[in-house]
């Protein structure tokens, strides 16, 4: 089956840095990446998401790249606030019923 | 409506109880999932229903029986159930059941088995 990796596991950054977070997969078959942010105590949140027929895709301060030839995806983060943090996922799927792997999170940290 | 909405949002029992997990979508999804959420951690998916047939368990204790009454309601019905089921279940939803549509997430049931 699918396996999605996920780096780091924590991000510190300053407001306005920019953060970067990375997963691979295992199946290139798969074709859906979605990248969820979940803050404490809420539901996960779609945030953004790339098809593999795209290599980039961004929507304002957010943007997702795609490899497929090396199996990574990448979310970046530009000019970060506070209220960026929290813990983001992200996932892959392969087949026709819509299962989300997703990685083990990353716990993003925004200080002013 | 874009809203998956889970009843209750809490829930404490115990291991000798029988309760119910709610989830609705006014949608028109047609793909509805059980995940269950530990703290510090990913969702793990427990079961899809696609076009109100069960089509994914994965490899969950029968202590959990999930049960679809129509296109717009799951349940998640729960039966002697273990304190390291204590856990966040979330249900979602998709438009089909293929590997590229977004699944929208209700808010959760927060579930403490004593």
């Amino acid at each position: 089956g699918e396996n999605v990796e996920q780096h780091p596991s924590t991000l510190s950054v300053q407001e306005g840095d920019s953060a970067v977070i990375k997963c691979t997969y295992s199946d290139s078959a798969s074709n859906y990446f979605p990248w969820y942010k979940q803050e404490l105590g809420k539901r996960p949140q779609l945030i953004i998401d790339i098809r593999s027929n795209v290599g980039e895709k961004k929507d304002q301060r957010i943007a997702v790249t795609l490899n497929k030839t090396a199996k990574h995806f990448s979310l970046h983060i530009t000019e970060t606030q506070p209220e960026d943090s929290a813990v983001y996922f992200c996932a892959a799927t392969l087949d026709s019923w819509g299962k989300l792997q997703f990685g083990a999170g990353t716990q993003v940290v925004v200080t002013p | 409506d874009t809203e998956v909405t889970q009843t209750p949002k809490h829930l404490v029992m115990g291991m000798t109880n029988k309760k119910s997990l709610k989830c609705e979508q006014h949608m028109g999804h047609r793909a509805m999932y059980w995940y269950k959420q530990k703290a510090k951690k990913p969702p793990e998916l427990m079961f899809v229903y696609s076009y109100e047939k069960l089509s994914i368990n994965e490899s969950v204790p029968s202590r959990f029986s999930p049960e679809c009454p129509n296109s717009s309601l799951l349940n998640l019905h729960l039966h002697a159930l273990q304190p390291e089921d204590s856990a966040l279940y979330l249900c979602a939803s998709s438009q089909e059941n293929q590997g590229d549509t977004e699944a929208f997430f209700g808010q959760g049931t927060r579930l403490t088995v004593v």
